[in-house]
């Protein structure tokens, strides 16, 4: 079955800085979703991603499908406390079908002000 | 437009106990997923409901665990006999019907068994 290996598990930024967190699958992906949760809510669609390279950006978010498929970045610049939370990837399992998402442990990240 | 919707938000029950959780979906969306998020397991697939077809069950992790969909809209997660490792997080999503629609999560249902 397919892992998805989020890193850093958690992360502490001063505010205005940029930062990466990085999810990596043990198999090609067919698909990648990031998601970022506040404690005692649910999920947030933030992107998604499904061809080798490709590329979007949000506001101040940019995620990041790698050419072989196999590991994504999300970069935050310029960060805000409003970007504390866990972020969270997902992947559909093979043949791209977006129902039992594999999800990564998330990681925690905490901007100072 | 109103999001998916949990009640619940919070429930303490004892040991043995059965739990019914609700999950209301945004309109339209024909298909709805149960996944539950404890702590050091991460998110886990459960239930996947599409239409009219018959669910896919295969995340259940017991058969004290059942979910039905009424009149495609509303659904039900019920956990029998609860047992303490039933505690979690269950939340409760929703999408459009094609393969790569990004699932809408609710807020979840915070499950506590003492």
């Amino acid at each position: 079955s397919q892992e998805l290996e989020q890193s850093p598990q958690s992360l502490i930024v001063q505010e205005g800085k940029n930062l990466t967190i990085n999810c990596t699958s043990s198999k090609t992906l067919y698909g990648l979703y990031w998601y970022k949760q506040k404690y005692g809510e649910g999920l947030i669609f933030l992107m998604m991603l499904q061809k080798g390279g490709e590329e979007k950006s949000h506001e101040k978010i940019t995620a990041k499908l790698d050419e072989k498929k196999q590991q994504s970045s999300l970069h935050i610049t310029a960060s805000q406390p409003s970007h504390a939370g866990i972020y969270l990837c997902g992947a559909p399992n093979s043949g791209g079908s977006n129902y039992k998402l594999t999800f990564g442990k998330g990681t925690l990240l905490t901007v100072n002000p | 437009g109103a999001g998916v919707s949990q009640s619940p938000s919070n429930k303490v029950t004892e040991k043995g106990k059965d739990v019914e959780l609700r999950c209301d979906p945004i309109s339209g969306h024909t298909a709805l997923y149960w996944y539950r998020q404890s702590l050091g397991q991460g998110l886990e697939f459960l239930i996947y409901f599409q239409g009219n077809s018959a669910p896919d069950k295969s995340g259940l992790p017991s058969d004290r665990f059942s979910a039905e969909r009424t009149g495609g809209s509303v659904s039900t997660l019920t956990i029998q006999r609860t047992q303490q490792e039933d505690s979690a997080v269950y939340l409760c999503a929703s999408s459009l019907p094609s393969y790569n629609s990004p699932l809408h999560f609710g807020n979840g249902t915070r499950l506590t068994v003492t």
